[in-house]
């Protein structure tokens, strides 16, 4: 199975502040990407996919891929108390998905 | 994004007993159906991918006996926990592909075994 490794958390961060999430992969053939976000006791909801090099926007995520460096990454602006939760890093392995460990952000009010 | 349903949503049993997990596609039809199991503080685990009309794909270190999928519809996927026992009590969680590899997650189902 293929690794994907995510910045070790938890990650703090104050409310209206950026945070930043970083996550890198092993095998330079991988083509899609994602992040999803899971609540404490529900399940993962996906938030971004990103496929071209470069960035991709909505809302207040911005997700960075760069395949040369194997890394993408994750931004969310203006946090929210909202965004507290767990940050799931995927990639694709054939048919199936990789996921990271998953990093946790707390904004703080 | 595509809705997923699962049912039941928390199930409570008695050791030795056998549980079902039903996950739904309730707006799309999904030819490849996932099933994770996630335990306290951890990742998602990939227990088994299912095929519509076609036997299921198990991962390293997953009983297939004890674990039983069964993909009958491009809408319907049940996993059946055979003579649960208190280490199988965990979080399980299905997701249906829908192109390019993008996964929707159901809302997941806690079991506890008494």
């Amino acid at each position: 199975q293929k690794e994907v490794e995510q910045n070790s958390g938890p990650l703090s961060v104050p409310e209206g502040a950026i945070a930043s999430l970083n996550c890198t992969y092993s095998d330079r053939g991988s083509q899609s990407f994602f992040w999803y976000r899971q609540y404490s006791g529900k399940s993962p909801e996906l938030i971004m996919s990103i496929y071209s090099n470069g960035d991709k926007e909505d809302g207040r995520f911005t997700a960075q891929l760069n395949k040369a460096s194997q890394y993408v990454s994750l931004l969310i602006r203006d946090s929210q108390p909202s965004d507290s939760a767990t940050y799931l890093c995927a990639v694709n392995d054939d048919y199936k998905l990789s996921f990271g460990a998953g990093t946790t952000v707390t904004v703080r009010a | 994004g595509a809705v997923v349903s699962q049912h039941p949503s928390r199930v409570i049993c008695k050791s030795g007993t056998s549980v079902k997990i039903e996950c739904r596609s309730l707006d799309f039809q999904a030819t490849t159906m996932f099933w994770y199991r996630q335990f306290p503080k951890q990742s998602l685990m990939l227990m088994a991918t299912s095929n519509e009309g076609s036997k299921a794909t198990y991962e390293q270190g997953v009983e297939k006996d004890k674990f039983l999928i069964n993909h009958a519809s491009l809408t319907l996927s049940t996993l059946t926990v055979t003579s649960a026992h208190p280490e199988d009590s965990s979080f399980y969680i299905c997701s249906g592909g829908q192109g390019l590899n993008e996964q929707f997650f159901g809302p997941g189902t806690r079991l506890t075994v008494l």
